[in-house]
């Protein structure tokens, strides 16, 4: 959907970096969320947030921060980039408890 | 959390119904069931979601037996732009936190 929107769309980086992946929607959604999808897998929750400067772990948190100044934005930040954080992050958001999310077209990240 | 279970694959004929069950046996009393088609590249995206009994829209039904513990995607006659990989997604497991925890999806392949 136009309203949720993901930069950038290819990132090449190397180990050691710090790498911040962008999202922003435009629905004002409460809910935002950050999976990541390595090749023929399925969705893991990295971290997620109810509100502005609410924010909570999920599955996979490890090696990454988030930050939510804004409601309409949530920036993912790799502090210092590996190579198992090569993978296909999503972004999601929601505005209420019925789980219908909406999803970004998502950041292909490879770390060299 | 409410941890879900369905078939890791299927393959069917251009044509056929496809049902694809998913186990959520721990499912909590607020959440609701919702399932995401996902194709190469793109990010999830919603086709339809129930609470109980039986929900229709113009590409799915849903099936929800009276115990929930499972919930039944079936999609009428497939055609091979259905080929996709499905998620069923139950909730938060009524802890409120809103972290949403996919599952390992059902990878669906539609032959000519």
């Amino acid at each position: 959907d136009a309203g949720i929107t993901q930069s950038p769309r290819y990132k090449i980086t190397e180990t050691g970096r710090q790498v911040t992946l962008m999202c922003h929607q435009t629905w004002s959604h409460s809910y935002m969320f950050w999976y990541r999808q390595d090749l023929g897998h399925g969705l893991r929750l990295i971290y997620y947030s109810a509100a502005a400067d609410i924010t909570d772990k999920g599955e996979v948190p490890d090696g990454y921060v988030v930050s939510r100044s804004k409601t309409e934005n949530f920036p993912l930040t790799l502090e210092s980039a590996t190579r198992s954080q090569t993978s296909v992050y999503f972004c999601a958001s929601t505005e209420n408890s019925n789980e219908k999310l909406f999803f970004g077209s998502g950041t292909q990240l490879s770390v060299l | 959390l409410a941890k879900t279970t369905q078939p890791i694959s299927m393959d069917s004929y251009e044509g056929q119904e496809v049902n694809i069950t998913c186990s959520h046996n721990n499912i909590a009393t607020n959440d609701y069931i919702t399932w995401y088609q996902q194709f190469p590249s793109q990010g999830p995206r919603f086709i339809i979601q129930g609470y109980k009994t039986k929900v229709t829209n113009e590409v799915a039904s849903l099936f929800i037996p009276a115990d929930r513990k499972s919930s039944t995607l079936s999609l009428p006659r497939v055609s091979l732009s259905d080929t996709a990989v499905y998620y069923c997604l139950v909730g938060d497991g009524g802890s409120g936190t809103y972290k949403y925890i996919f599952g390992t999806g059902t990878r669906l392949k539609v032959l000519a």
